[in-house]
């Protein structure tokens, strides 16, 4: 069974450019959710994703966006970065938006906005 | 929304020390998960607390919900260099398809290193 793989592990950007972040689900899991861990926090939840749709979205502004794919895979976009971005993003995958499936964390992107 | 703190926020302690780590919220828990992140990595989930009064026990580490749902604990006995993490507790929030697993709602973690 593969895991949540997320890639760059790393990521060094300048203030005003735009970033992509990947994950690609564990296998046999159709839910993808994203999450950013400042440095000393817990994670906060950006938003989720579910047959491609977004499914729900926490408090963080537009510039964070996102894509489901038919494989499951998603992506996370953020544009206009701010230094303030400069976090741990971590995906997770799960069987299904509803409680009872426990949630799976990839290793994260840890991203640096300088 | 529901705050969870979690103390202490950080616990330095010696190899084979007892240790107990806490997790509070002024509402009422669902339920309640904890888990273990160690550096460079996401995540993982040790346990999910359901019911009040519940205890489970995963080795040495031992999962309290309070009988009112507004507190757990987690209790490690004899800890062990590889035990060294962040621990985190954590409540799903209901979302547009009615799962509380997608939104999880996170405490800002205890910070525990056993020195060897």
């Amino acid at each position: 069974e593969t895991g949540v793989t997320q890639s760059p592990t790393h990521l060094i950007k300048t203030r005003g450019q735009q970033v992509t972040l990947r994950c690609s689900s564990q296998s046999g899991h159709n839910t993808v959710s994203w999450y950013q861990q400042a440095l000393g926090q817990g994670p906060q939840f950006i938003f989720q994703y579910y047959r491609e749709e977004e499914n729900g979205r926490g408090n963080f502004p537009p510039r964070f966006s996102g894509l489901q794919f038919p494989n499951y895979s998603s992506e996370l976009n953020v544009n206009a970065l701010e230094l303030d971005d400069s976090a741990l993003y971590l995906c997770a995958s799960s069987k299904g938006p509803r409680g009872g499936s426990p949630l799976h964390f990839g290793n994260g992107t840890r991203l640096t906005v300088t | 929304t529901q705050l969870l703190e979690q103390s202490p926020q950080f616990l330095s302690i010696q190899e084979g020390e007892n240790l107990t780590v806490y997790c509070n919220s002024s509402s009422v828990f669902s339920s309640l998960q904890w888990y273990r992140q160690e550096p460079g990595e996401g995540p993982v989930l040790l346990v999910t607390v359901v019911t009040g009064g519940e205890v489970k026990k995963l080795k040495r580490l031992t999962f309290q919900f309070g009988d009112a749902r507004k507190d757990s604990s987690l209790h490690i006995t004899a800890a062990q260099t590889g035990d060294t993490g962040l621990y985190l507790c954590a409540q799903g929030v209901p979302l547009n398809y009615g799962g509380s697993q997608g939104n999880l709602i996170f405490g800002k973690g205890t910070k525990l290193s056993v020195k060897p």
